[in-house]
């Protein structure tokens, strides 16, 4: 199983969006809508900020929302602040009963 | 507090063994979905395995026949265990609990180094 493609890094200014994609086949991103988005700080656990393409967990900002079209997944980061700063990986369930992760994108705010 | 706390990674030699511990609290581990996750240096997560609260499990192609995932109810503990381990295992290692209504990680450890090396 091949590892989602994410681009490996996307920047943005305080209060500018970016959007991260996360490209897979049929056989997982396109086939299933079980796309997560995590937030991940070095050092720290990762936290899931999206599942099931577009649903955040209780607590988790609404500047963050997450799309699907086709094979490519995307999340949106709404009103870049300094904390969004991170690592960010999708994840999607596939075919064969297994999850995939993505390649991983780094986030920089400047 | 619902926390998960990796143990037991280390420095192992190539083609030995090496057993990974998740102790949980807050909940209750056989009625949950829980899998490792690893990270090499540098790179993306990648699944690792699953064990379900029925007892079924899977894992990653580059894994299965060489990783055992289990865990004792008892303890409320998962387990990882690692044989015939490569330069490329070299990671962190990551419990998980997966959502019961979705493929999603609700719950992550903060992870235990593995570092495969001679």
């Amino acid at each position: 199983q091949s590892a989602l493609t994410q681009p490996a890094s996307v920047s943005g200014s305080p209060g500018q969006s970016i959007t991260i994609s996360c490209t897979g086949t049929s056989s997982d991103v396109g086939g299933y809508n079980y796309v997560s988005w995590y937030q991940h700080h070095p050092g720290k656990a990762p936290k899931l900020m999206i599942y099931d393409v577009k649903t955040r967990p209780s607590g988790v900002s609404n500047r963050f929302s997450g799309s699907k079209s086709g094979n490519t997944a995307s999340l949106t980061i709404s009103g870049l602040q300094a904390e969004d700063e991170a690592d960010y990986h999708c994840s999607s369930y596939t075919s064969s009963n297994t999850l995939v992760f993505g390649t991983g994108t780094k986030v920089t705010v400047l | 507090e619902v926390e998960l706390v990796e143990s037991g990674g280390g420095l192992v030699q190539p083609g030995g063994s090496l057993r990974l511990s998740c102790a949980a609290s807050g909940f209750t581990v056989s009625s949950s979905y829980m899998s490792w996750v690893r990270q090499a240096p540098g790179k993306g997560l990648e699944w690792v395995s699953v064990i379900y609260s029925g007892g079924s499990t899977y894992y990653a192609d580059s894994m299965k026949g060489r990783f055992i995932i289990s865990r004792d109810n008892s303890k409320n503990t998962l387990y990882l265990q690692m044989n015939s381990l490569r330069d490329d295992d070299t990671a962190v290692y990551s419990c998980a609990r997966r959502m019961i209504t979705s493929h999603a990680f609700d719950m992550w450890g903060q992870g235990t180094l593995v570092t495969v090396s001679s």
